[in-house]
């Protein structure tokens, strides 16, 4: 089946770094792909929609200047935890589908474990 | 409210046990439903999609009740290895997904 592959799956950073994290398709082009955040027994909050070629689309409350994304090519989205503080630690969780249909599977990255100390 | 909300459990149940919950979605023009599974630290990993006749894959089996609003998920003979968090995603026929904050199911020997 389709692979995202998220890299890296943990990183610890100082308070007021940047952090960038990775989203590939590996079979697949995606011209959509998704940034998650991820709490302890929450569920999936949609951060952004990534568009190749294009400016993200930000979910409301989400600062987007905090949160930068770049989709550059078919095949892969970056996610920048800006200045990154204590409050950004959390799990990041990339998808992307491999057609545009509603009722197709997501396939998520591995997920990135971001601890801000 | 919410657009998916779950019962968050924990369920615990004996091996070979039927266990059963539900979810309930606020947007009654959604159109697509899944349930994901999600192992701890993990990520969420495709189970089975939701269909209208309702539809069953080995010992799950999962039905949609559009009146209702509400998605149910029913697990057979219950293994050790199914104990995980049950994610319940409802999709309104874009390519978002919204996402319940899962279920949390442990079998116990």
């Amino acid at each position: 089946g389709a692979v995202v592959s998220q890299h890296p799956s943990r990183v610890i950073c100082k308070s007021g770094t940047s952090v960038k994290i990775e989203c590939r398709s590996l079979d697949f082009q995606a011209t959509t792909m998704f940034w998650y955040r991820q709490f302890p027994k929450k569920s999936l909050m949609l951060m952004a929609t990534s568009n190749e070629g294009s400016k993200a689309t930000y979910e409301q409350g989400v600062e987007k200047d905090k949160f930068l994304i770049n989709h550059a090519s078919l095949t892969l989205s970056t996610l920048t935890v800006t200045s990154a503080h204590p409050e950004d630690s959390s799990f990041y969780i990339c998808s992307a589908r491999a057609n545009p249909d509603s009722a197709s599977e997501a396939f998520f990255g591995q997920g990135t474990r971001l601890t801000v100390v | 409210r919410k657009e998916v909300e779950q019962d968050p459990g924990p369920f615990n149940v004996p091996e070979g046990a039927t266990v059963a919950f539900n979810c309930t979605y606020s947007n009654s023009a959604s159109q697509s439903f899944f349930w994901y599974r999600q192992d701890c630290r993990k990520e969420p990993k495709l189970l089975m999609s939701v269909y209208s006749s309702g539809n069953e894959d080995g010992r799950f089996t999962a039905q949609l009740n559009r009146a209702s609003q509400y998605i149910s998920l029913l697990i057979r003979d219950s293994k050790l290895s199914d104990s995980a968090t049950y994610l319940c995603v409802v999709s309104p026929g874009d390519y978002k997904l919204s996402f319940g904050a899962g279920t949390t199911v442990t079998v116990r020997a």
